[in-house]
């Protein structure tokens, strides 16, 4: 398995502001994915960070808006850009080994509201 | 389209009642089933992997089987710290080799002392 941290747990932003949400792998992972939590509803993909390339965005999001990075295969960040209050929601990012094992184990989780 | 839907939306059993949480799904080919547990104000917890039809899997109190249209988590003899919601997840086959799940929108089961 592996252990998945997120910085900040939570964070409380103005409207028209920008934040940087980081995912630190405790192991190299092949997959790593963002998603999205609004309360009391369940996640939605926003993309898959592929090391060395461009994300791979679902349909309704878009890098101008959520920009996103993977340096290496054991870290990857998530920009929420020009943030409106219809952004506040907890942003999850994933790992997972692909091909060798489907299973994606997920971060605790960064619970945005902005005002 | 792929869809999850999960049934019920929310359960509340005694401690000791047994129950079984409803998965659906609907995918063009299935690569592999999952079940998450999330606390709340966590991010969710991996439980099973299914990948075949008459699949079973057990950890504790929690079984997950596996059908080719639906899957069920049986909890056996709950205790209260079983309380959290319950996410389902398919992933089908893609020639792209996308590895992206589908979720459901959850049970949220409470178990009472």
């Amino acid at each position: 398995s592996a252990v998945i941290s997120q910085k900040p747990s939570r964070d409380i932003c103005q409207r028209g502001t920008s934040l940087t949400i980081q995912c630190q792998v405790d192991s190299q992972v092949t997959m790593m994915f963002w998603y999205r939590q609004q309360p009391g509803q369940s996640l939605t993909l926003i993309a898959t960070a592929n090391q060395g390339s461009e994300a791979t965005y679902e349909s309704g999001f878009v890098i101008d808006k959520f920009p996103i990075s993977r340096p290496n295969l054991t870290f990857s960040t998530l920009t929420v850009s020009n943030m409106s209050p219809e952004d506040s929601s907890i942003y999850l990012c994933s790992g997972g080994q692909g091909e060798s094992t489907d299973t994606q184990y997920f971060g605790p989780g960064t619970r945005l509201t902005v005002l | 389209e792929d869809q999850v839907t999960q049934s019920p939306e929310a359960l509340r059993l005694q401690e000791g009642e047994s129950s079984s949480l409803n998965c659906s799904y609907t995918v063009s080919g299935l690569r592999g089933l999952f079940w998450y547990r999330q606390d709340p104000g966590k991010g969710p917890e991996f439980l099973f992997t299914l990948y075949s039809a008459g699949e079973e899997k057990e950890k504790e109190r929690l079984k997950a089987t596996l059908t080719k249209k639906e899957s069920f988590l049986h909890i056996t003899a709950p205790k209260p710290e079983d309380s959290a919601t319950y996410l389902c997840a398919v992933l089908p086959y893609m020639d792209t080799g996308r590895r992206a799940l589908t979720f459901g929108s959850g049970t949220r089961l409470q178990v009472q002392p």
